[in-house]
């Protein structure tokens, strides 16, 4: 079972706003390891989409942005389109279990 | 162009071996820790193992400690993951990640990217 725990479904129409959170414990995202997200589209490879809490790769869209305040992290997508249709994942490193560690996941679904 | 390429995956009896493979190209393979993540096929992600860049550090999952064994040479830009005693459990869809930040596993600060496009593992009888 994952220690970071995501919402397990989003959903928003085109255009809108939507916030996928990532709540973690003193022993990962809350003492101080960075949190990171993933994107992963039907069938393929997850993908890098935000890294060291806040920061994107280049090649994503600005829509996408990432936020960390002590135990949760959080990532916004705003002005929803149908290519966001995928699922999300957080990823941490716990020093309890000395291992990195995945949320559980979120499926966003543009409505 | 940064490529990660697993290959070795298939169907396996419980209790037997698999060794996966991971060829890298378009980086200096060298400087990056490396990893291994699975999924099973329509469920969550997790992280499986790690290594630092020289090979001296490793790092496990507790599902997979004391069975499962990471190396790589840097000569062939290749990374390996030796699967002894494989349970039905260890079915999943096997990935090579690229630390994005650390050269060694002791760093904890590192992200993955890129992946590779990963191999099926299968236990059964």
């Amino acid at each position: 079972q994952s220690v970071l725990t995501q919402p397990p479904s989003v959903s928003g129409a085109p255009g809108q706003r939507v916030t996928i959170s990532c709540t973690g414990s003193s022993s990962n995202s809350g003492a101080g390891y960075d949190v990171h997200w993933y994107q992963q589209l039907p069938g393929t490879a997850p993908k890098l989409l935000i890294y060291g809490n806040t920061n994107r790769p280049s090649g994503v869209p600005d829509r996408f942005s990432g936020s960390k305040s002590g135990t949760s992290a959080s990532l916004a997508i705003a002005g929803l389109q149908a290519e966001d249709e995928a699922d999300y994942y957080c990823h941490s490193y716990d020093s309890r279990l000395s291992a990195y560690v995945f949320g559980t996941g979120t499926k966003v679904t543009v409505l | 162009e940064v490529q990660l390429v697993e290959s070795g995956g298939g169907l396996v009896q419980p209790g037997r071996s698999l060794r996966l493979s991971c060829v890298a190209s378009g980086f200096r393979f060298d400087d990056y820790a490396m990893h291994w993540a699975r999924q099973v096929p329509g469920k969550g992600l997790e992280w499986v193992s790690g290594i630092s860049w020289s090979g001296e550090a490793m790092g496990y999952a507790d599902s997979v400690k004391g069975r499962f064994t990471i190396s790589r040479d840097n000569g062939k830009n290749s990374l390996y993951l030796q699967m002894n005693t494989l349970r039905a459990e260890d079915t999943a869809l096997y990935y090579c990640l690229r630390d994005g930040y650390c050269s060694s596993v002791k760093c904890h600060s590192g992200w993955f990217d890129p992946w590779g496009q990963g191999t099926l593992v299968t236990v059964s009888s």
